[in-house]
């Protein structure tokens, strides 16, 4: 079975300043994929950014980059120069080589201060 | 108009109360999900449709009932539910069923009160 977790429920981050999502991730299965979704008070859910466990590099999107470290099994989201636009709840999230499913973690919320 | 629509945004009913939501996804995408997302709680797969038939349902009471009539709509028919069952609805859709690959894109989610 496949776990994603994430310490931290909430955190600040002065706008124009890098931040760091944390994310741990626990699979026997060699093939897997992560994922991190942004949820604004709206509601839906926004893919930002995709990395396979087979990518020699971390994958980036923007402002939005993957610190993928295998060995440790963590896959942190770096936002960097922080909008306030940015605010929302992120999830990180895991999908296997086998089965259909997409497994969240419980979120992080962001907030951005002016 | 793209990407994936779900409507009603807010929905409010009665436990005796049957209604429907819509999902319906512009993206030629192949999978369509239900999600479950409660306050406090992880977000909790309900069902799975690969081209219209259904691949995974993940211990859901038969009070919710899902329809799949075409690779492009999905629904979600609920009937005598419960307080407990207020939560947001979101519903995906993803070009492979299976693979770590493809991202799962989402909707706008219908929030969902019953009284």
């Amino acid at each position: 079975a496949q776990k994603i977790t994430q310490t931290q429920p909430g955190m600040f981050v002065q706008e124009k300043e890098a931040v760091t999502l944390d994310c741990t991730y626990d699979t026997s299965d060699p093939s897997y994929g992560l994922f991190w979704y942004k949820q604004p008070s709206s509601g839906e859910m926004i893919f930002l950014i995709y990395q396979g466990s087979y990518d020699q590099q971390n994958a980036t999107e923007g402002r939005y980059s993957l610190n993928f470290q295998k060995a440790r099994k963590s896959a942190n989201l770096v936002i960097s120069a922080s909008q306030l636009g940015d605010s929302a709840m992120y999830f990180c999230a895991m999908r296997l080589n086998a089965g259909n499913m997409l497994t969240f973690g419980g979120g992080t919320r962001l907030m951005v201060k002016p | 108009e793209t990407g994936v629509t779900q409507t009603p945004r807010h929905l409010v009913m009665g436990m005796t109360n049957k209604k429907s939501l819509k999902c319906e996804q512009h993206l030629g995408h192949n999978a369509m999900y239900w999600y479950k997302q409660s306050a406090k709680k992880p977000l909790e797969l309900m069902f799975v449709y690969s081209l219209e038939e259904r691949v995974e349902n993940n211990s859901v009471p038969s009070r919710f009932s899902p329809e799949c009539p075409n690779s492009s709509h999905l629904f979600l028919h609920l009937h005598t539910l419960q307080p407990e069952d207020s939560a947001l609805y979101l519903c995906a859709s993803s070009q492979d069923v299976r693979g770590p690959h493809s991202p799962l894109h989402f909707g706008n989610g219908t929030r969902l009160t019953v009284t």
